[in-house]
């Protein structure tokens, strides 16, 4: 156990919906990263955020937002869904940004129908 | 971050060394391996880094080469447990690059 939740486990919804996926760091953590892992792109960044500000951001799509609260716990919104956003979605968190460890929750597995 | 290349699939005998093979040929001298493993579909699982010494932990360990070039990672009893996909990442520190870049990886299959 990573220390970080991430809920829902699974979530099954129709194209064109919104979602949103939590993401609770390990206590004391304060950078959130957001992963997404589809079949055919592997594991790939989204996007990160320290301390409620983005840090950086990789390739995520316009239809997709996150953000992290005051107390740290990080919500990525997908919306406009696409088939295509079928993928398992992981949340790591680290304690600062030079840590070198990040710690993965055990993701949300997103089906688009 | 450097590029990294390893072997697609590996396969070891329960109780033997697994010896996981990663090129990273274009480091930068500020940049460090890491070693992540992914169980089946759980969350990738931090393993271990080096900068440019051997590394040992309580999982395994990390042999770099001199020129940095290249390196390996040892289990050295492997179980049944450490099947998996094993990813080599080279990572530097850069504002805003805190990031992991993950490849395709080694997908370690262990034989009892």
């Amino acid at each position: 156990d990573s220390g970080v939740t991430q809920t829902p486990k699974h979530l099954i919804t129709a194209t064109g919906q919104r979602v949103t996926l939590r993401c609770s760091p390990r206590s004391g953590d304060l950078s959130v990263y957001w992963y997404q892992q589809s079949l055919d792109q592997g594991l790939q960044f989204l996007i990160q955020y320290y301390n409620g500000e983005e840090r950086a951001k990789g390739n995520i799509l316009e239809r997709f937002s996150a953000q992290q609260f005051p107390d740290l716990h990080s919500e990525l919104n997908l919306s406009s869904l696409e088939l295509g956003d079928s993928a398992l979605y992981f949340c790591a968190s680290s304690v600062d940004v030079s840590s070198y460890e990040q710690y993965f929750g055990p993701g949300t597995r997103l089906t688009v129908t | 971050d450097a590029k990294t290349t390893q072997p697609p699939s590996m396969d070891c005998a329960e109780g033997r060394a697994a010896n996981l093979p990663c090129n990273h040929s274009t480091i930068s001298g500020n940049e460090y391996v890491y070693w992540y493993r992914q169980i089946h579909s759980q969350g990738p699982q931090y393993i271990i880094h080096g900068l440019k010494n051997n590394e040992t932990n309580e999982m395994a360990s990390l042999i770099i080469t001199e020129d940095r070039k290249s390196s390996t990672l040892i289990l050295p009893h492997a179980t049944l447990r450490d099947t998996a996909v094993y990813y080599c990442i080279v990572r530097g520190f850069n504002f805003g690059n805190e990031k992991l870049t993950f490849g395709t990886g080694t997908r370690l299959t262990i034989i009892p």
